[in-house]
C-alpha cells in the first residue's frame, strides 16, 4: 500500500493528451510539500521527469507538463508519442515519517 | 557527466547479509546526500535510506530499520547498503540515488543491482 496513489495505468492514442493523477494527505502534498514525477522505460532506472511540481530538467520535452492542488498533483502528457510508454511515479516528502520520502504505487502508460 | 554504479548484488539465502556499493563520479560527492531506492519485481519504487553528505545522519524505512546500514567514504566517492538477516522480501532491484535536499527529490539514479534472497 503505497502513501500516494495513483492509477494502475492509463492509455491514449498517438498525439492525444492524458493526465496521471496523484493523490496524498496532510502529511505529505497536502503540508506542503512539492511532488516530483520520474519515468521508468522498459528494463532501465527511473530517470527524473518533473521536480518541484511543475519544474522540468533539462532534455525532458514540453509535452511533459505537472500541477499541484491541495492534497493532489498531476502529471499531463500531450502530443503522446509510442516512445512515452512507460511506469510513470509521483514522489513527494512525508512529515509523518523520518526523512521519509514516498513514492506512488506508478502508473503504466500504455500507447495505443 | 553524473554517474552512479552499483555492485555487490547477487543470489543470498535468507538469513545472511549482503553489502552492496554505489560508485559515483562525475560531481563532488561529499557535498550530496544519497538514498537507496528498491524495487521488488513487477512492483514499484520503494525508499530505503538516506544519507547525509558527511554522514552525521542517516534514516532508514521501517522495513528495513535494524537490518540494513547505510554508510559512505567520501575519501573513494562510495555508497555503501549493509543488509543484514536478509528476508525473501528484500528481494529486489537497488538503486543508488542523489539527493536534492532542498526538494526532497531524487536527480540521479545508478543501473540497479539485483538482490535475490532464496533457499
Amino acid at each position: 500500500q503505497s502513501v500516494l496513489t495513483q492509477p494502475p495505468s492509463v492509455s491514449g492514442a498517438p498525439g492525444q493528451r492524458v493526465t496521471i493523477s496523484c493523490t496524498g494527505s496532510s502529511s505529505n502534498i497536502g503540508a506542503g510539500y512539492d511532488v516530483h514525477w520520474y519515468q521508468q522505460l522498459p528494463g532501465t532506472a527511473p530517470k527524473l521527469l518533473i521536480y518541484g511540481n511543475n519544474n522540468r530538467p533539462s532534455g525532458v520535452p514540453d509535452r511533459f507538463s505537472g500541477s499541484k492542488s491541495g492534497t493532489s498533483a498531476s502529471l499531463a502528457i500531450s502530443g503522446l508519442q509510442t516512445e512515452d510508454e512507460a511506469d510513470y511515479y509521483c514522489q513527494s516528502f512525508d512529515s509523518s515519517l523520518s526523512a521519509s520520502r514516498v513514492f506512488g504505487g506508478g502508473t503504466k502508460l500504455t500507447v495505443l | 557527466q553524473v554517474q552512479l554504479v552499483e555492485s555487490g548484488g547477487g543470489v543470498v539465502q535468507p538469513g545472511r547479509s549482503l553489502r552492496l556499493s554505489c560508485a559515483a563520479s562525475g560531481f563532488t560527492f561529499s557535498s550530496y546526500g544519497m538514498h537507496w531506492v528498491r524495487q521488488a519485481p513487477g512492483k514499484g519504487l520503494e525508499w530505503v535510506a538516506i544519507i547525509w553528505y558527511d554522514g552525521t545522519n542517516k534514516y532508514y524505512a521501517d522495513s528495513v530499520r535494524g537490518r540494513f546500514t547505510i554508510s559512505r567514504d567520501n575519501s573513494k566517492n562510495t555508497l555503501y547498503l549493509q543488509m543484514n538477516s536478509l528476508r525473501a522480501e528484500d528481494t529486489a532491484v537497488y538503486y543508488c540515488a542523489r539527493d536534492i535536499r532542498d526538494g526532497y527529490y531524487f536527480d540521479c539514479w545508478g543501473q540497479g543491482t539485483l538482490v535475490t534472497v532464496s533457499s
